[in-house]
């Protein structure tokens, strides 16, 4: 079965400070990876994914992710973060059934930015 | 593109009432759309796989005479909450699956009081 990991419940960076964001995942094929961040009382958007390819993946709002087999990992970065960016951020891995992917998630980890 | 709607955003309801929330994919087909719920600063755990012309796929645990799930067309879902009772009320989100990627609504909140 596949599970993903996130072991930063809470993180507090100030604004302008880099970012990173752990996920590690546990799935016995080439993962299909995603990163989604929520806003409180919101649903979930999509910030990147993987599937193949570059394993740097480039995402919205200047976000970025490296998948690394070898450390089971798809870390979150940015270099410099905005007050708009304190939300909830959730690693998501997928299995392919059919043409869809069922996603497990992690337990979100939660960013707070400073002023 | 990809957008998804989520109609009521949120409902309050007496117990034993049904509940019917609707999942739009606006732009796009989706032959899948997925349910999920999520507690309060918890994360999110799927329901239902729901398949356009055929019936729901449910997880372990979640009692689908409970929670019926219909999706009558490539852009529309509906779970019920059937006889809601306060330990359903949650926030339920659906998601629009667009290939191999999930693009999620808004999310309805239900209280059940």
């Amino acid at each position: 079965a596949q599970s993903v990991t996130q072991p930063d419940i809470h993180i507090t960076v100030s604004e302008g400070a880099s970012l990173e964001l752990r996920c590690n995942y546990s799935y016995g094929a080439t993962p299909y990876l995603f990163w989604y961040v929520q806003s409180p009382g919101q649903g979930l958007q999509l910030l990147l994914k993987y599937f193949s390819g570059d394993t740097l993946v480039q995402g919205i709002k200047g976000f970025e992710a490296e998948f690394k087999r070898s450390q089971s990992s798809f870390n979150l970065r940015k270099p410099s973060v905005h007050w708009s960016d304190a939300a909830e951020y959730f690693c998501a891995v997928g299995a392919l059934t059919g043409t869809a992917s069922k996603l497990t998630f992690g337990t979100g980890t939660r960013l707070q930015v400073t002023l | 593109g990809a957008v998804v709607s989520q109609h009521p955003s949120w409902v309050i309801c007496k117990s034993g009432t049904s509940v019917k929330i609707e999942c739009r994919s606006l732009d796009f087909q989706a032959t899948t759309m997925f349910w999920y719920r999520q507690f309060p600063k918890q994360s999110l755990m799927l329901m239902a796989t729901s398949n356009e012309g055929s019936k729901a796929t449910y997880e372990q645990g979640v009692e689908k005479d409970k929670f019926l799930i219909n999706h009558a067309s490539l852009t529309l879902s509906t779970l019920t909450v059937t006889s809601a009772h306060p330990e359903d009320s949650s926030f339920y989100i659906c998601s629009a699956a667009r290939q191999e990627t999930q693009y999620f609504g808004p999310g309805t909140r239900l209280l059940v009081l």
